[in-house]
């Protein structure tokens, strides 16, 4: 009875190099949510994403940051070019979304980002 | 947007009932109160949710006023495992397409 799965749990990456946060939502979940907290703050949505679809993408950064969730794998995180800005806990939740009660969003253990 | 209000930090002794306060008065008709926690810098926890119920379960309790305006939850006999962060988000019935986390309540439980 996995819970959702985030790889790599640690990442380091120099600048302008780029990063490929990856997770697995709990079995039979398929909406997946991506959260970045900062040193010192709290938890800020980024992307809620449906298989193959991108269903708000309000919180993503307009530039460098994009998500995927495609029919079969993981759903990924990208940055591109990545800055000492970047650093930060990525976590990823998913849930049922069955739209006729609660719907729960089970997080995972994160992915710690480090820019160099 | 936040839509509670928390305590910033708060201290309970090993084995007492930890009681965390929750503001909502602008809680909607279709939005649950729901509860979570990060201990340390670990991912979220679920603990609990409800709509106007109190509610329990193997981790807490839930106490909602009559009016919806504020809850508490009470972990009935706190260990320093449950050290951690307390946040209270509300989230419409449909499902939340982004959790709005805060601040939340510093919880640190003293031997």
């Amino acid at each position: 009875n996995a819970g959702v799965m985030q790889n790599p749990r640690h990442l380091v990456r120099r600048r302008g190099q780029e990063a490929r946060l990856r997770c697995s939502p709990m079995k039979g979940h398929s909406h997946v949510y991506w959260y970045r907290q900062l040193p010192e703050e709290g938890l800020k949505f980024m992307v809620y994403l449906q298989k193959e679809n991108i269903i708000d993408e309000s919180g993503m950064p307009k530039e460098r940051f994009s998500a995927e969730f495609p029919k079969e794998g993981p759903s990924i995180l990208r940055i591109q070019q990545v800055v000492r800005g970047d650093s930060a806990a990525y976590f990823c939740a998913s849930s049922l979304r069955t739209g006729r009660g609660t719907d729960t969003q089970y997080f995972g253990p994160g992915t710690r980002l480090t820019v160099l | 947007d936040a839509k509670t209000t928390q305590p910033t930090s708060m201290d309970c002794a090993e084995g007492r009932a930890a009681n965390l306060p929750c503001n909502h008065s602008t809680i909607s008709g279709n939005e649950y109160v729901y509860w979570y926690r990060q201990i340390h810098s670990q991912g979220p926890q679920y603990i609990i949710h409800g709509l106007k119920n109190n509610e329990t379960n193997e981790m807490a309790s839930l106490i909602i006023t009559e009016d919806r305006k504020s809850s508490t939850l009470i972990l009935p006999h706190a260990t320093l495992r449950d050290t951690a962060v307390y946040y209270c988000i509300v989230s419409p019935l449909t499902g939340a397409n982004n959790l709005f986390f805060g601040t939340g309540t510093r919880l640190t439980v003293i031997p």
